[in-house]
């Protein structure tokens, strides 16, 4: 069964717009959680993580929501820019982010100028 | 360039051959991930060491493969007599771990395979 879900496969923005990606998890044990952003024909590449002893993390353009009780999490893009067009994905540790990863399906945005 | 790297870039082999993947991490980081990526998935776990020994392989990984990590640097996966199911990316990621805490991965570009 799937304990990470993104449940919208796509998402298109207008440039300059907020971007919202939201995921949620099933696992109680999951106590990290990471976005990871894939470009075609290249690896995932670290975006923001958020530890469960938070609820909120920023990183520029980026920020991260955690709702523990609610087991969902939301990545936050302000402003939006074209070349953030990418498939996104969401995963949980259990352990921290030097644990194996649970990855959802991805969803992929597009921002259009 | 101090990222991951993998070899090869792509792979295509018939049904019943064996294949070897390498990775080379990032030069300092003592944890290595193997995962693998159909289309429309997330990446999956298959395997990951610390420093060269195996810490933990997923489930779902039949006895056709094996991975190896034999002086705690690079890593190979191995699959024998593979099956049309195993056309994937296969994705290698490493991270620094420390006692205590821990680092994100960092994944290299992906080896794909194609199984005719």
């Amino acid at each position: 069964d799937q304990q990470v879900k993104q449940n919208s496969p796509s998402l298109s923005v207008q440039e300059g717009r907020i971007s919202i990606l939201n995921c949620d998890y099933t696992n109680s044990m999951f106590d990290y959680f990471l976005w990871y952003k894939k470009y075609p024909a290249e690896g995932p590449t670290f975006l923001i993580s958020i530890s469960s002893i938070k609820d909120k993390n920023e990183d520029g353009r980026f920020t991260v929501f955690l709702n523990k009780s609610a087991k969902h999490l939301s990545l936050h893009i302000v402003p939006s820019q074209p070349g953030d067009s990418a498939v996104y994905f969401c995963a949980a540790s259990a352990k921290g982010g030097s644990e194996k990863l649970v990855f959802g399906k991805g969803m992929k945005l597009t921002v259009n100028p | 360039d101090t990222g991951v790297s993998q070899n090869p870039r792509h792979k295509i082999t018939k049904r019943g051959q064996n294949v070897t993947f390498r990775c080379d991490p990032i030069s300092e980081h003592n944890r290595l991930y193997w995962y693998r990526q159909t289309l429309g998935q997330g990446p999956e776990f298959l395997t990951y060491f610390q420093n060269e020994a195996q810490l933990e392989k997923s489930r779902l990984l039949s006895d056709r493969f094996s991975a190896e990590r034999p002086k705690g640097s690079f890593s190979t996966l191995e699959i024998q007599r593979t099956e049309q199911g195993d056309s994937a990316m296969y994705l290698c990621a490493s991270s620094l771990w420390i006692s205590g805490s821990g680092d994100e991965q960092f994944f290299g570009p992906g080896t794909r395979l194609t199984v005719l």
